[in-house]
């Protein structure tokens, strides 16, 4: 069963404008870790920012921000100022209990959220 | 920069025919995985590797089998392609620390006809 799940299948934005993408998730791990990665058109998945489940500050990149709200469960990603390159699908990503080696890159995805930005 | 490079950007193949998908890493990564992306389905782990000639599978294996000869080197190898099987499928790499991040290439859209 899908441990991720990105309620919102597409959204419109304006350019200058923030954006806020949902994303909660399902575990009973203590250690885990959070991704955010944007995939546009031509279909390469990138890294926009991680969070560990043990860090007391939300992980900050760029215009990237990760509101993580741990008792809710929720890894909600901020774009601050959009422009039209960002423009992509954006998918949340859990890393279950990776303080074990055979949990470390097996990534779980969210079903993403499709984000246009208009002029 | 990371380069994983998947041999092909788009494939058509017809029911029954053996596939192999390749994707080759440049950064000495142990790691290797291969995921397919399907519309509303996200990425889901096919099979990883953590070393040479060593295989795991991960949430959805069947129908597929992997080879990995070579460090840098992970094939993805559809023993008798199905229609269920036209999809993304997506390569990627990473050291395997705790907190690293995936490095991807750039996806094969295979369809099966």
């Amino acid at each position: 069963a899908q441990k991720i799940t990105q309620t919102q299948p597409g959204m419109f934005v304006q350019e200058k404008e923030a954006v806020t993408l949902d994303c909660t998730y399902d575990t009973s791990d203590q250690s885990y870790g959070l991704f955010w990665y944007k995939q546009p058109s031509s279909g390469e998945m990138i890294f926009l920012i991680y969070q560990g489940s043990y860090d007391e500050q939300n992980a900050t990149e760029g215009r990237y921000s990760l509101n993580f709200q741990k008792a809710r469960k929720s890894a909600n990603l901020v774009i601050s100022a959009s422009q039209l390159g960002d423009s992509a699908m954006y998918f949340c990503a859990m890393r279950p209990n990776f303080m074990t080696t055979d949990s470390w890159g097996k990534l779980q995805f969210g079903a993403g959220t499709q984000v246009v930005v208009t002029p | 920069d990371v380069k994983v490079t998947q041999s092909s950007r788009y494939l058509v193949k017809r029911t029954g025919e053996k596939v192999f998908l390749e994707c080759v890493q440049d950064m000495d990564h142990e790691n290797m995985f291969w995921y397919r992306q399907d519309p509303g389905l996200g990425l889901r782990l096919i099979y990883f590797s953590y070393d040479v000639k060593m295989k795991e599978k991960g949430d959805i294996p069947e129908g597929y089998s992997v080879s990995r000869e070579k460090k840098e080197r992970f094939s993805l190898i559809l023993e008798s392609a199905s229609t269920n099987q036209t999809s993304m499928y997506l390569c990627a790499s990473s050291l395997g620390e705790s907190g690293e991040k995936l490095f991807f290439g750039s996806g094969t859209q295979l369809s099966v006809l």
